[in-house]
């Protein structure tokens, strides 16, 4: 099945600077990668994803790249604030057109902004 | 509201206690999906469920069952449960197969086993 490995598990960045993070994945098949940010006591959510056809995508201070040859992704984050601090997980996964069995997740990353 | 409902927030139960959380979506979404979050391993997917009586083993399926006999439910049984399925469990639903949508998840269920 897929693995998703994700570094580093801990980040700790001066409050302005840029923050990245970045996942390897192994299913050649996998398509589909969001990252999602977890606040203390809260649930995952979509902050950004990206497809295979697409290189890099942006929105505001998130941008996510994609090499599709090497089989990996990154999260980048500039001009960080204190809201930032939280876990972050990148996520693989595919639609295999009959069936599709979910994402994969990294083990998470530890972001933590200081002031 | 679009949401993702789970049920119980937390529970602290005993060895061998059958248990049930379950799990809402209100979005008309096909797959739905359980998720244990352990420290240091991420998340780890349980059970999915593509549609109303489909369902398949996730990666860590031992000791859970799912069930799927309407489209916004998908609860998950513990039939015995033991300590080592102490754990912040989330229920997660999508619009379609994993290679189109994004996932929302439930407000998680934090479960003890004494």
């Amino acid at each position: 099945g897929e693995n998703v490995e994700q570094h580093p598990s801990t980040l700790s960045v001066q409050e302005g600077d840029s923050a990245v993070i970045k996942c390897t994945y192994s299913d050649s098949a996998s398509n589909y990668f969001p990252w999602y940010k977890q606040e203390l006591g809260k649930r995952p959510q979509l902050i950004i994803d990206i497809r295979s056809n697409v290189g890099e995508k942006k929105d505001q201070r998130i941008a996510v790249t994609l090499n599709k040859t090497a089989k990996h992704f990154s999260l980048h984050i500039t001009e960080t604030q204190p809201e930032d601090s939280a876990v972050y997980f990148c996520a693989s996964g595919h639609d295999s057109g009959g069936g599709a069995d979910g994402l994969t997740f990294g083990k998470g990353t530890h972001l933590i902004i200081q002031p | 509201e679009a949401q993702v409902t789970q049920n119980p927030r937390y529970l602290i139960t005993v060895t061998g206690k059958k248990l049930t959380v379950t799990c809402s979506q209100n979005m008309n979404h096909e797959y739905m999906s359980w998720y244990r979050q352990d420290p240091g391993l991420g998340l780890r997917q349980i059970y999915y469920s593509m549609n109303v009586e489909v369902t398949d083993k996730g990666d860590v399926p031992e000791g859970y069952k799912v069930s799927r006999k309407e489209k916004r439910n998908f609860p998950l049984i513990l039939e015995s449960p033991s300590p080592n399925q102490t754990s912040l469990y989330f229920c997660a639903s999508s619009l379609k197969g994993v290679g189109g949508t994004e996932a929302f998840f439930g407000q998680g269920t934090r479960l003890t086993v004494v």
